[in-house]
Formats: structure tokens, sequence, C-alpha cells
């Protein structure tokens, strides 16, 4: 399981509350990364890492932000939840091998509903 | 916007049949991931194909990729019922590490 675990597992919040997701590592990797899973549409990436303190934006980042400030941390912050935030959202590492960074391995997830 | 298509978004399959899984992907490139998700868990990394003309092969399971014709397809051999779950497939145009998945190929084997 590449030693991610993910905290909160299931979490239910209100409208305009913030809410902050974890994302543990065990394993030093470089890269992190954060996606949300909704039916129909897969995985979208929200936000990833490349080291501590180096983030930049993914496909669908409005309304999230991100913090790494140590390499096996990172946290996803909703600033105001709305109800379009309802959504399983997995953390991931990228594994280096060969040379380069490949395949990612996903954390357990977190269940996140607004209401 | 690149474009990550899969189909069939619905299999049923009874067990002992032979089926494609197909992933289309709208820009170049030369990464291509599969992976497996069961109901409610997380996904599994099946395959890794990264090079054109990639082919992996694991039980009844084989992937092979075309980036010529940025196709890859997920042939599944003589299905048996614990092969039921949701496949994604996922690219990574730029090497930078920026995943696209498709929308998943929901599989149920029929006993």
């Amino acid at each position: 399981d590449a030693g991610i675990t993910q905290s909160p597992r299931h979490k239910v919040t209100e409208t305009g509350t913030p809410v902050t997701l974890r994302c543990h590592q065990t394993e030093n990797h470089r890269y992190m990364y954060w996606y949300r899973q909704d039916p129909g549409h897969g995985l979208r990436l929200i936000h990833y890492s490349y080291g501590v303190k180096d983030t930049d934006k993914g496909e669908v980042s409005d309304g999230y932000s991100v913090s790494r400030s140590k390499t096996e941390d990172f946290l996803l912050t909703l600033e105001s939840a709305t109800s379009s935030q309802t959504s399983v959202y997995f953390c991931a590492i990228a594994m280096y091998s060969g040379g380069t960074y490949n395949e990612q391995f996903f954390g357990p997830g977190t269940r996140l509903t607004v209401l | 916007e690149l474009k990550v298509e899969q189909n069939p978004l619905f299999l049923s399959m009874q067990e002992g049949k032979n089926y494609t899984i197909y992933c289309n992907y709208s820009t170049t490139s030369d990464r291509l991931y599969w992976y497996r998700q069961d109901p409610g868990k997380s996904l599994e990394s099946l395959f890794v194909l990264l090079s054109n003309g990639a082919v992996k092969q694991e039980g009844r399971l084989m992937a092979s990729l075309d980036t010529k014709a940025r196709l890859s397809t997920l042939h599944i051999t003589a299905a048996v019922h614990d092969l039921s779950a949701t496949y994604f497939c996922a690219v990574d145009p730029w090497e930078g590490n920026q995943f696209y998945f498709g929308t998943g190929t929901s599989l149920t084997v029929i006993p």
C-alpha cells in the first residue's frame, strides 16, 4: 500500500465550514497528489506536490488549497466547503524507478459529504 | 482539452467468455496505466505501459499500448467472477506525473 494513510476516512460537514484532509506517507516519496472521484468522471487531479513547499494546480483546483510543510504530510483544505465538493478524495504518491517517476499508488480514500 | 475515453462504460459478461476494454486518449502519451477498483475501495495498480507496443499480462488480463493510435486495450480471457470490478486507464502525457483518468469500465462477471 506504499505506506499511505488518509485521515479522516469519513467526514460529514456543513456548507461554508472549512475542512482539512490529511495524507501521510512513511516512505519519503517526493511526489504526492490529491484526486477527487465522482461518478461519471473517473478521478480528477486537484493539486500535486513535488517536494516540501512545492505544489501546483491540477485539473480541478478551484475551491481547494494544499500545503506540504513536511515530506510525509500533504494537506488538502476546503476553505469554505460547498455541496459540489461532496466526493471521495484520494491521495497518491509516485514511485520512482528506472530513472523516472511513473506508477502512482493510492491511499484508502476519504469520503466527504457536504450538507 | 485532454480526453481519456473508455468503452464500454458498463460490461456484463458470463464466466468463461473473452472481452476487451478500450481506452482512447486525445493527446500524445507514451505512458499508460491500468487500475482496478473494487466497490468502496482504493485503486490497485494492474499494469504500467511505458512505450509503443508494450504488452503486459497477469493471469487472465492482458494490456497493450499503441501510442500511434492513442489506444490501449485490456483483454480479459475466460472471465471469472473475481474479476468483477471497475477498471480505469490513465495517461501521463507530459511525463510530469499529472495523470488523466478515463471514466472507468464497470465489469460484472456473471456465473
